[in-house]
């Protein structure tokens, strides 16, 4: 069974400037969520998607989005971006929100510049 | 705010060495999850023990959990340099509604030098 993949890996964008993440959840897995990681933060929840519908949100910024289509994957959205977006975005998918047992991609790496 | 505080932050022994971490939570559970991360890569699955739970196994691992004392432990047995890693515990946080979300300590850097 394929894992989580995420994509792109890397990306570099300058200051201003908008990026979409992509997340493609295990097979049979409808709940997709989001978190960012810094060395400062740690892992932080951004929010979870089941069903195309957004079931949770953690505290970020409306620059901050996503969505889920039918077929369950995700996408996230950061719009204008700021030096401190810089940070690894990892993408976890599971069964359902009721099932919090969780697998992560290997995680897109964004670094903003 | 994090749910999960993994103790100690940092941890170095030598291959064949056993290694303890801990990690103390403040609510209550449903379940609580270990995980492994390489440098800079995605997070990498362990365990996972209920509440209901006080030990599980698998392989060279084992977890213990103390729902009294808020707290869980996860031991790796007869380490090799391969299990140099950061190691995360996550609780389960209820959120509202049905809506639970996984909220992380800031992790155990473990080196296991050869």
């Amino acid at each position: 069974k394929a894992g989580v993949t995420q994509t792109p890996r890397y990306l570099i964008k300058t200051r201003g400037q908008q990026v979409t993440l992509s997340c493609s959840p295990i097979s049979g897995h409808r709940s997709v969520s989001w978190y960012q990681q810094t060395p400062g933060q740690g892992l932080q929840f951004l929010f979870e998607y089941f069903s195309e519908t957004q079931r949770n949100k953690g505290n970020f910024p409306g620059r901050f989005s996503g969505r889920q289509f039918s077929n369950s994957r995700s996408e996230m959205n950061v719009s204008t971006l700021e030096l401190g977006d810089s940070a690894l975005y990892l993408c976890a998918s599971s069964l359902s929100p009721m099932n919090t047992e969780a697998f992560f991609g290997q995680g897109t790496r964004l670094t903003v510049v | 705010s994090q749910q999960g505080e993994e103790d100690p932050q940092a941890l170095s022994i030598q291959e064949g060495e056993n290694a303890t971490m801990n990690c103390s939570y403040k609510t209550s559970i449903n379940n609580l999850q270990w995980y492994r991360q390489n440098s800079g890569r995605g997070l990498v699955h362990l365990i996972l023990i209920r509440s209901n739970e006080r030990e599980k196994h698998s392989g060279r691992l084992r977890v213990t959990l103390d729902t009294s004392k808020k707290s869980s432990s996860l031991l790796i047995t007869a380490s090799r340099a391969a299990d140099t890693a950061s190691y995360f515990c996550a609780t389960d946080a209820y959120s509202g509604g049905s809506n639970y979300k996984l909220t992380f300590g800031k992790g155990t850097l473990l080196t296991v030098n050869p």
